[in-house]
């Protein structure tokens, strides 16, 4: 199975850049997506293939990346932004998740 | 508006069966590739399996991690998505989704609010 690693979790201010990785173990080209998820809520889809944002989207979230490195950008972060973020590739069977980040706002 | 329901969940002991259901609104059900996924307290999402819409034939696939234990089936003239499980293990124990892909099988910008199973004697 493809492996996501990212980082476990990050704690900012308000107002400031954050910069969540994901590193698949294996090429997923393109096939990347971004999932928010709130405590007690089901995913909500933030980016897919890699950097493209879903409709409604605020564009303080970005993503970028390819082949095997990737990246969620929140810039600026605001307290509403508290949540879980999973990378999640479609490119390999099965498809996989990360164990996700937990952002916490100060 | 896309509204996914499901239902079905509860506690069942091990090795028994329990079948899932998802009821879907507001979009052309048929048209759509649909998946299950499954989430453990406090872990990430599983995907557990898809089912292709009616015009590629309505062929599965499903994760290694469930394959031959699992099942996924659709009845499209009622919008209704289903999961049977069967000989299950108390690490199934999670809250089990539905969702719809956007990109085929990908993309899943719709989702269930999600149905409690527990496994446990």
């Amino acid at each position: 199975d493809t492996v996501l690693t990212q980082s476990p979790a990050l704690a900012v201010f308000p107002g400031e850049r954050i910069t969540i990785s994901c590193r698949a173990s294996e090429s997923v080209s393109v096939g990347i997506y971004w999932y928010q998820q709130k405590r007690g809520q089901q995913p909500n889809l933030l980016i897919y293939g890699a950097s493209s944002l879903v409709s409604g989207v605020p564009a303080r979230f970005s993503g970028s990346g390819s082949g095997t490195d990737f990246n969620l950008t929140i810039d600026p972060v605001e307290a509403d932004d508290t949540a879980i973020y999973y990378c999640h590739q479609s490119w390999n069977d099965p498809l996989t998740f990360g164990s996700g980040t937990k952002l916490e706002i100060k | 508006e896309v509204k996914l329901l499901e239902s079905g969940g509860g506690l069942v002991q091990p090795g028994g069966s329990l079948r899932l259901s998802c009821a879907a609104s507001g979009f052309p059900f048929t048209d759509f590739y649909m998946s299950w996924f499954r989430q453990p307290a406090g872990k990430a999402p599983e995907w557990l399996g898809f089912i292709r819409n009616k015009a590629h034939g309505y062929t599965t696939g499903y994760n290694p991690s469930v394959e031959g234990r699992f099942t996924i089936s659709r009845h499209d003239t009622q919008d209704m998505l289903y999961l049977q499980m069967n000989t299950l293990r108390t690490e199934d124990t999670a809250t089990y989704y539905c969702a719809r892909g956007t990109f085929g099988r990908a993309g899943f910008a719709y989702w269930g609010q999600g149905t409690l199973v527990t496994v446990s004697s």
